[in-house]
């Protein structure tokens, strides 16, 4: 079992949608949890970083953790075709807090 | 904002040869990682430090080794280039002083060929 599992996509959705984008982990230590996004050729960067359960939300992005369940998922409201990209989730290590697992990346299509 | 250089976005070796892949952070941080990124396989931690002159291994560690002897400066060594390790190598640092903060920081990457 890989520690950080994603659908590897392409999942497509039309503008204006939500798109949903989910990650399960498998270290019920971790306390840190993260959504990267990747667009083609480029580096990651940070969306949302989340450390509770339940929501949180910063503009259209919602991330919502549940710890008892080890799933984190990701929500874009209102969808743009700037929102193509490669979404990564990641989760820090129990065993060495610094150390950041990341999944394989969900590939997100928004289609006009 | 945080600045994470790398020294090339593209290089180009020979099977045998011995290659640096320098990275320079600027903003104080204590910890420094390399990874490397393929299709299908994500990111994959191949070394990571947490303070000057330490390290720990990652998940890849086969063929490569690290030096840190600058805070601000961790160098990814391929002490003989092979095929194998062609890919896009992608240096990071976060500040684990505040949890809030332990965001990783990433630098433009290297597109590594190995031939």
């Amino acid at each position: 079992q890989k520690e950080v599992e994603q659908n590897s996509g392409p999942l497509s959705v039309p503008e204006g949608a939500i798109a949903s984008l989910n990650c399960t982990y498998s270290d019920r230590g971790s306390q840190s949890f993260f959504w990267y996004r990747q667009y083609s050729g480029k580096s990651p960067e940070l969306i949302m970083s989340i450390y509770s359960n339940g929501d949180k939300e910063d503009g259209r992005f919602t991330a919502q953790l549940n710890k008892a369940s080890q799933y984190v998922s990701l929500l874009i409201r209102d969808s743009q075709p700037s929102d193509s990209a490669t979404y990564l989730c990641a989760v820090n290590a129990y065993s060495s807090a610094s150390k950041i697992i990341f999944g394989s990346g969900t590939r997100l299509s928004i289609r006009p | 904002d945080v600045k994470v250089t790398q020294s090339s976005r593209y290089l180009v070796k020979r099977t045998g040869e011995k290659v640096f892949l320098e990275c320079v952070q600027d903003m104080d941080h204590e910890n420094m990682f390399w990874y490397r990124q393929d299709p299908g396989l994500g990111l994959r931690l191949i070394y990571f430090s947490y303070d000057v002159k330490m390290k720990e291994k990652g998940d890849i560690p086969e063929g490569y080794s690290v030096s840190r002897e600058k805070k601000e400066r961790f160098s990814l060594i391929l002490e003989s280039a092979s095929t194998n390790q062609t890919s896009m190598y992608l240096c990071a640092s976060t500040d684990s002083r505040d949890r809030d903060t332990d965001t990783q920081y990433f630098g433009p990457g290297t597109r590594l060929t190995v031939l």
